[in-house]
């Protein structure tokens, strides 16, 4: 299994301005995802990064208005730019891992709120 | 383009009794990975259970299982003996075989437990 942490787990923006999302794993994992779940909504996968590599983005999301940092093999950032209203989400991150059996585990996510 | 639908929004049960939950999908490839995540108040995503496609064999984990109907394309969870804390929304979620990663979720069944 793997035990996921998001920072921060909550926080309020006012609209223009960035946020940097952490999220941190406690043990190695080649690919980590980023998810973002629209208020009452669903969860729709914005990226997969990769350690070593760029992210790989999903249609209707960019790297301009979420760049995503993998540095090393626990760790990866989503910053959500220029925020409007609209970024008023849960964003969670998740890991993969490999083995006999795959299974996938999600963050606690981080709930963003613009104003 | 591979879909989920889940067509319950909302279901109700009460404790101790028996509750299955729908789920369809739509997908041209063989080889993939069916899930049902629980998302409680709290909003951390929680793996319920997993199934192959390639695997015959219903998944059952304790009081959870899954009936997996291939040919149809379905995929419901059946909740046994219901406890309060199973209440939450719970997600159904489909993964190509290559990466589980790249989940693409269903818009998800509330499910209340009443005591």
């Amino acid at each position: 299994s793997a035990v996921i942490s998001q920072k921060p787990s909550r926080d309020i923006c006012q609209r223009g301005t960035s946020l940097t999302i952490q999220c941190q794993v406690d043990s190695q994992v080649t690919m980590m995802f980023w998810y973002r779940q629209q208020p009452g909504q669903s969860l729709t996968l914005i990226a997969t990064a990769n350690q070593g590599s760029e992210a790989t983005y999903e249609s209707g999301f960019v790297i301009d208005k979420f760049p995503i940092s993998r540095p090393n093999l626990t760790f990866s950032t989503l910053t959500v730019s220029n925020m409007s209203p609209e970024d008023s989400s849960i964003y969670l991150c998740s890991v993969e891992t490999s083995g006999a059996s795959y299974e996938q585990y999600f963050g606690p996510g981080t709930r963003l709120t613009v104003t | 383009a591979q879909t989920v639908t889940q067509s319950q929004p909302e279901m109700s049960v009460q404790e101790a009794e028996t509750v299955t939950l729908s789920c369809t999908y739509d997908t041209s490839e063989s080889d993939y990975y069916l899930f049902w995540y629980k998302q409680p108040p709290s909003r951390q995503m929680i793996l319920v259970i997993r199934q192959e496609a390639y695997k015959q064999q219903n998944a059952t984990e304790n009081r959870f299982s899954v009936n997996f109907q291939k040919a149809a394309k379905s995929f419901s969870l059946k909740i046994s003996d219901s406890q309060l804390g199973d209440a939450a929304m719970y997600f159904c979620a489909y993964a190509p075989g290559e990466s589980q990663g790249n989940l693409i979720f269903g818009k998800g069944t509330k499910l209340s437990v009443k005591p």
